[in-house]
């Protein structure tokens, strides 16, 4: 079974601009969550989707934005980056999500850099 | 949001075994630990997870505290590929992973 894609792996961007990252679960896997991981705050949740639903949210602000499709498969958007963006933005897919023994599967991650 | 608490960084030898440490004194009744690791270069991968009682895998083993305010993840022979900065987190009744720093465990050949 194929694991976890993330494209693309790494991404060089400049203040203002926006980016969209792509994420594809395993297969048979419905909910996918976003992370964004720096050096100074670890990994930090920004969002999980099910069924094309946003189900939880972390505190982040409103430029971060996701999304789900039919397939399963999530895009995460940030607008209007900032230089305190640049981080590796890990997406984890699992089975349902909403149970307390669910197991995450991470992808490699999305590496971004803001200029 | 119930906490964990990890030394930053730890050392051992080749091939001996590994105790990982990890304290949540907030722990609720409901809320499962769980290890995660992260290789360099890579995303977190799943370890383990337990509730009340010791847990073992492939991988790894997980004694958890009668009070359950701490557990330790037990590497039985650790290799060079297991150095890896090791999480220990607590999913909460939200269903959410909550991250700490985590350890940086090192291998020394």
């Amino acid at each position: 079974k194929a694991g976890v894609t993330q494209t693309p792996r790494y991404l060089i961007k400049t203040r203002g601009q926006q980016v969209t990252l792509s994420c594809s679960p395993i297969s048979g896997h419905r909910s996918v969550s976003w992370y964004q991981q720096t050096p100074g705050q670890g990994l930090q949740f920004l969002f999980e989707y099910f069924s094309e639903t946003q189900r939880n949210k972390g505190n982040f602000p409103g430029r971060f934005s996701g999304r789900q499709f039919s397939n399963s498969r999530s895009e995460m958007n940030v607008s209007t980056l900032e230089l305190g963006d640049s981080a590796l933005y890990l997406c984890a897919s699992s089975f349902v999500g909403l149970q307390l023994t669910d197991t995450q599967y991470f992808g490699p991650g999305t590496r971004l850099t803001v200029l | 949001d119930a906490k964990t608490t990890q030394p930053n960084s730890m050392e051992s030898n080749e091939e001996e075994p590994v105790h990982l440490p990890c304290n949540h004194s907030t722990i609720s009744g409901t809320d499962y630990i769980h290890w995660y690791r992260q290789l360099p270069s890579q995303g977190p991968e799943y370890v383990i997870h337990g509730l009340t009682s010791n847990v073992n895998n492939r991988m790894a083993s997980l004694a958890i505290a009668e009070d359950r305010k701490s557990s330790t993840l037990i590497l039985h022979r650790a290799t060079l590929r297991d150095a890896a900065v090791y999480y220990c987190i607590l999913r909460d009744s939200n269903y959410q992973l909550i991250w700490g720093a985590g350890t940086k465990l090192i291998i020394k050949p």
